[in-house]
């Protein structure tokens, strides 16, 4: 089984400032891991995804996750925010392809003007 | 590509009648599709893991006879909540497994049971 926690359940930043999105994991077996957007009242959205290869992945609206193996963490990142990446983050991992995601709690992001 | 339409995006029912929701994948074949709840300000719940042809594979905890999923075909699940109170209201999201290249996820119902 796996398993995602979520250590933020809030992260307040200034508009332009770098943030970090903190995600760890446990699992027993190799993980697919995923990070997905939320806005209100709407399903998710992909991020980035990390399934092989190079631990630094790059994913949609500037944001970037690196998979680290031995600390078993997967940290969003983004350099400079705006005020439209105010939204919920979650962080998921699976063991496979059809395999179910499970979810992080969540991460709320709000960006201050 | 990869696309997922959930319908309907919003809806209000009466206490004790039953809502079907649909969740179609427009541009791939998943055999694979799952169900979530979602309350306020909380995560994303798995309710069930459907598969094609197959009869649904619920979470513990959650009930089969109230929660109703049909895989009929490769681009097609519906989940109907029968004899809906008000503590079924809730956000339900579908997504449609397409393998190794991840998951894609609907927009969400909110249901609101009256």
């Amino acid at each position: 089984a796996q398993s995602v926690t979520q250590l933020d359940s809030q992260v307040p930043v200034f508009e332009e400032a770098p943030v970090e999105l903190r995600c760890n994991y446990s699992s027993s077996v190799s993980v697919y891991l995923f990070w997905y957007v939320q806005y209100p009242n709407q399903g998710l959205q992909l991020l980035l995804k990390y399934l092989s290869g190079s631990t630094l992945v790059k994913g949609i609206n500037g944001f970037e996750a690196e998979f680290n193996k031995s600390q078993t963490s997967f940290h969003l990142r983004k350099p400079s925010v705006h005020i439209s990446d105010t939204a919920e983050y979650f962080c998921a991992v699976s063991a496979g392809g059809n395999e179910k995601l499970t979810f992080g709690t969540g991460t709320r992001l709000t960006i201050i003007p | 590509g990869a696309v997922v339409s959930q319908h309907p995006s919003r809806v209000i029912c009466k206490s004790g009648t039953s809502v079907k929701i649909e969740c179609r994948s427009l541009d791939f074949q998943a055999t694979t599709m799952f169900w979530y709840r979602q309350f306020p300000k909380q995560s994303l719940m798995l309710m069930a893991t459907s598969n094609e042809g197959s009869k649904a594979t619920y979470e513990q905890g959650v009930e089969k006879d109230k929660f109703l999923i049909n895989h009929a075909s490769l681009t097609l699940s519906t989940l109907t909540v029968t004899s809906a109170h008000p503590e079924d209201s809730s956000f339900y999201i579908c997504s449609a497994s397409k393998g190794s290249d991840g998951y894609t996820f609907g927009s969400g119902t909110r249901l609101t049971v009256v």
